[in-house]
């Protein structure tokens, strides 16, 4: 079991669907990310959250809406997606100082009709 | 086995050698490196990590090497398990929180 827990595990939808993806982790990190990832492709960073503060959004259309309500949860709302969204969609944490591994969920699997 | 990391992502071990697996990286600036582990349908495991102050640090079964002048890492697994069977990534940190991946590597261990 990960520490990172990511919900719905799939999720599949439609392209003029409103969605959101959700985030929980209680290890007392203070910086959470998304990351995407298709298939046999390494991990794209998405978002980065310092203390409850956005404070990394690599280019991201504005169709991925992320939220950070506590320092437990991060959120990913999702709106009139495209099929090449399609993906692997991860969750970390970690601290916000160095060292700083990355504490990874599962991800949810996304499919877009 | 040795992996060569951009130009061959995958790799195939028998049970008990020891694995290589390379990485390329892009950001002379980078000063933390991860590498990770991730197994069907999971998301990365953290194995080990190396701070650009060593170039060489030990875990359980796994050592990581650093090449500052060319901007290399290398990942060995000794005694190589089913188990390590994955795809495994190295990460660099450019900087704060910001990280990026490696291509991968697919290991699968022959039993």
């Amino acid at each position: 079991d990960t520490e990172v827990t990511q919900t719905p595990k799939h999720l599949v939808m439609g392209m003029t669907n409103k969605k959101s993806l959700k985030c929980e982790q209680h290890m007392g990190h203070r910086a959470m990310y998304w990351y995407k990832q298709k298939a046999k492709k390494p991990p794209e960073l998405m978002f980065v959250y310092s203390y409850e503060k956005l404070s990394i959004n690599e280019s991201v259309p504005s169709r991925f809406s992320p939220e950070c309500p506590n320092s437990s949860l991060l959120n990913l709302h999702l709106h009139a997606l495209q099929p090449e969204d399609s993906a692997l969609y991860l969750c970390a944490s970690s601290q916000v100082s160095r060292p700083l591994p990355q504490h990874f969920g599962d991800g949810t699997r996304l499919s877009i009709l | 086995g040795e992996s060569v990391g951009l130009h061959l992502p995958t790799l195939s071990v028998q049970e008990g050698d020891n694995s290589i697996i390379n990485c390329a990286y892009s950001n002379s600036a980078s000063d933390y490196f991860i590498w990770y582990k991730q197994e069907s349908g999971k998301g990365p495991q953290f194995i080990i990590d190396i701070r650009s102050n060593m170039d060489k640090r030990q875990g359980q079964r796994v050592t990581v090497l650093l090449n500052k002048t060319v901007k290399h890492l290398s990942l060995q697994i000794a005694a190589t398990q089913p188990g390590d069977s994955a795809v495994y990534f190295c990460a660099e940190n450019i900087s704060g929180n910001q990280f990026y991946f490696g291509t991968g590597t697919s290991l699968t261990v022959i039993p």
